[in-house]
């Protein structure tokens, strides 16, 4: 059974970055698509993007543009993500989420992370 | 971008059905994925590719997609149902991945 657990919470300046970790056990890491979410207070669930071993490389949603680096260390089973010049409004809960493609080719999300609360603040 | 609306309530008394919708344009082409969220906790998927259901997931929870609209059918409803629910689908032209905006479902 696949576990993800991520980093612990984190304050935030504002200007600055930050980077949760999400440690994979369980399954092969190697072969499976690690997402990044997050929910800011009382909001819903946003996607930031993803990284995928198949294709070696992450995508993110376009309002995260230069602002969101995602990575994976498949030595460690570890997967990054990375936000810069952090504002308010990216407080949030992040969540990073184990990704899988069935039959129907449409990809979902069938294991979570415990999420990680990061604190922009001044 | 694809879009995704959702309602943002749904109240049901206990032992009645619950459905939640989940619109988007010509959604029925696409594959729809349910997920449901208690307070404090990650999102656990309910329902899969439209209508299948995760090992685990009771009988009760069904779902359904047609046209513009996608619908997640809760049965027999119980007050640990009580949660908010989000539909996600995948935009093969961008690889991107979208949720709906959510609903709570309140148990009367």
């Amino acid at each position: 059974q696949v576990q993800l657990v991520q980093s612990g919470a984190e304050v935030k300046t504002p200007g600055s970055s930050v980077k949760v970790s999400c440690k994979a056990s369980g399954g092969s890491f190697s072969r499976y698509a690690i997402n990044w979410v997050r929910q800011a207070p009382g909001q819903g669930l946003e996607w930031m993007g993803g990284i995928n071993p198949i294709f070696g490389k992450g995508i993110h949603a376009q309002r995260f543009q230069g602002r969101v680096t995602i990575t994976a260390d498949y030595f460690t089973g570890t997967a990054y993500m990375e936000l810069s010049s952090l504002r308010s409004e990216d407080t949030a809960v992040y969540y990073c989420a184990k990704e899988t493609v069935g039959a129907g080719a449409a990809p979902y999300f069938d294991h979570w992370g415990q999420g990680t609360l990061v604190t922009v603040s001044s | 971008s694809f879009v995704l609306t959702q309602p943002p309530s749904v109240s049901v008394a206990p032992g009645k059905t619950a459905r939640i919708t989940c619109g988007g344009n010509n959604i029925g082409s696409k594959s729809v994925h349910w997920y449901q969220q208690r307070p404090g906790q990650a999102p656990l998927v309910v329902i899969y590719y439209d209508s299948d259901r995760p090992s685990g997931i009771p009988e009760r929870f069904s779902g359904s997609n047609s046209g513009n609209t996608a619908t997640l059918t809760i049965s027999r409803v119980e007050a640990g149902d009580e949660a908010d629910y989000y539909c996600q689908v995948w935009d093969s032209s961008s690889d991107h991945r979208m949720f709906g905006g959510g609903t709570k479902l309140t148990v009367l």
